[in-house]
């Protein structure tokens, strides 16, 4: 069970705008850490989607954001498409872990 | 172009040992930290190990501590993660990811495709 919690699952049709949120604490998001997320499509290796919470690499479309409130944390996903069906982690920092780097549980994004 | 090549995975048997390489091309290896990070099969991603750039700072994930040995040869560009006292539950897919930082503490900018550890009898 991961310190950041993210819904299982979530799904939308073509076009419309999905949010896929990522709650932590004290001691990793509400301690002001990044966050960074990452979109696995299907037999492939993650590749880096947010990073520092709020940007985005080049060659990511701006159709996805970052934002972050408090101990939770949130990626959105505007005028959704087939290709953007994928699993979706989360990524911070933990100062009550050794080590304490952890990702979150993952998303399971449906485009229906 | 960057490029991150994983190798060394196969079938062990419980209680074994395995070592796990990553050849890594198209940046300055020795500026940046590296680390592992495994995915069993149909699960999420684990964070396993990190290594900083000079390998002075090493951290490891609590499943994983005393039995994994991360190590990196910044003259032959090259990441290791020696495992032993393998048991079931580290069976995966094991990815190595070149850190934005030299310092691990930036971002995942770059993965390998993995090599899979099946751990099993």
């Amino acid at each position: 069970q991961s310190v950041l919690t993210q819904p299982p699952s979530v799904s939308g049709a073509p076009g419309q705008r999905v949010t896929i949120s990522c709650t932590g604490s004290s001691s990793n998001i509400g301690a002001g850490y990044d966050v960074h997320w990452y979109q696995q499509l299907p037999g492939t290796a993650p590749k880096l989607l947010i990073y520092g919470t709020t940007n985005r690499p080049s060659g990511v479309p701006d159709r996805f954001s970052g934002s972050k409130s408090g101990t939770s944390a949130s990626l959105a996903i505007t005028g959704l498409q087939a290709e953007d069906e994928a699993d979706y982690y989360c990524q911070s920092y933990d100062s009550s872990l050794s080590g304490s780097r952890v990702f979150g549980g993952g998303t399971k994004l449906t485009v229906l | 172009e960057v490029q991150l090549v994983e190798s060394g995975g196969g079938l062990v048997q419980p209680g074994r040992s395995l070592r796990l390489s990553c050849a890594a091309s198209g940046f300055t290896f020795d500026d940046y930290a590296m680390h592992w990070v495994r995915q069993a099969p149909g699960k999420g991603l684990e964070w396993v190990s990190s290594i900083s750039w000079n390998s002075g700072s090493i951290g490891y994930a609590d499943s994983v501590k005393g039995r994994f040995t991360i190590s990196r040869d910044n003259a032959k560009n090259s990441l290791y993660l020696q495992m032993s006292s393998l048991r079931g539950e580290d069976t995966a897919l094991y990815y190595c990811a070149k850190d934005s930082l030299a310092a691990a503490a930036g971002m995942n900018d770059y993965w390998g495709q993995g090599t899979l550890v099946t751990v099993s009898s």
